[in-house]
């Protein structure tokens, strides 16, 4: 069946460090790929997304692009905030349905 | 434009209690999704519904647990005699169609089981 798996955290970055957060999928066909963000206390939020190869998702300075051949969807920004601090999940989406998603990644930035 | 309704936020029970979650879809989204996410883990599917229909339950426990999304009103997702290893938190996402690309999110249940 389909899965993610996630890099394992806690992530503990200072201020303005290049954050990386893997992310590998195993599916049967061809899934979109997203990013989730969960601030404490609250529900998910889209951060980006891919629905074929080779595209890149990007918001609020994160990236991550779609790579088929590694089937890979790593997480990354130039320069982390505090406020970026909170949990990341990697999820895919197979024929529009469901979401599967990875364990999530703890992402604390210090200031 | 109000997003995705659940409630209540918080929701403690005793042992062989039930337990009723409420979810209001977003506007013009006919198409509602459970999940549930325990302590330290990530969030796993448990059912899909639009309206008056079970699209996909696979992810549900064979028993105490229901679902429904009824013509008028929120979609409810109903957890009989609970245990203690029902206490998670439980998500709600509509979506105008077939989901992934126009899932919207809730806040949340926070169940506690005592």
């Amino acid at each position: 069946g389909n899965s993610v798996t996630q890099m394992e955290g806690p992530v503990t970055l200072s201020e303005e460090a290049f954050l990386t957060i893997n992310c590998t999928y195993t599916a049967t066909g061809y899934p979109s790929l997203f990013w989730y963000v969960q601030y404490p206390g609250e529900g998910l939020q889209l951060l980006l997304k891919a629905t074929k190869a080779d595209d890149k998702g990007s918001n609020k300075g994160f990236e991550a692009t779609y790579r088929k051949e590694t089937t890979s969807f790593h997480l990354e920004k130039g320069s982390v905030q505090v406020s970026d601090s909170a949990v990341y999940f990697c999820a895919l989406s197979e024929y529009g349905n469901k979401l599967v998603f990875g364990a999530g990644t703890i992402l604390r930035v210090k200031s | 434009n109000a997003g995705v309704m659940q409630n209540p936020r918080h929701l403690v029970r005793r042992r062989g209690q039930e337990a009723r979650l409420r979810c209001s879809p977003m506007k013009g989204h006919s198409h509602v999704y459970w999940y549930r996410q325990l302590p330290e883990e990530g969030l796993k599917f448990m059912v899909y519904l639009q309206k008056e229909n079970i699209i996909d339950e696979s992810g549900m426990p064979k028993e105490r647990f229901s679902a429904e999304f009824p013509k008028e009103g929120p979609s409810i997702l109903r957890i009989q005699q609970v245990v203690r290893g029902d206490s998670a938190a439980y998500f709600c996402a509509s979506s105008p169609g077939t989901g992934g690309n126009g899932y919207t999110f809730g806040s949340g249940t926070r169940l506690t089981v005592v």
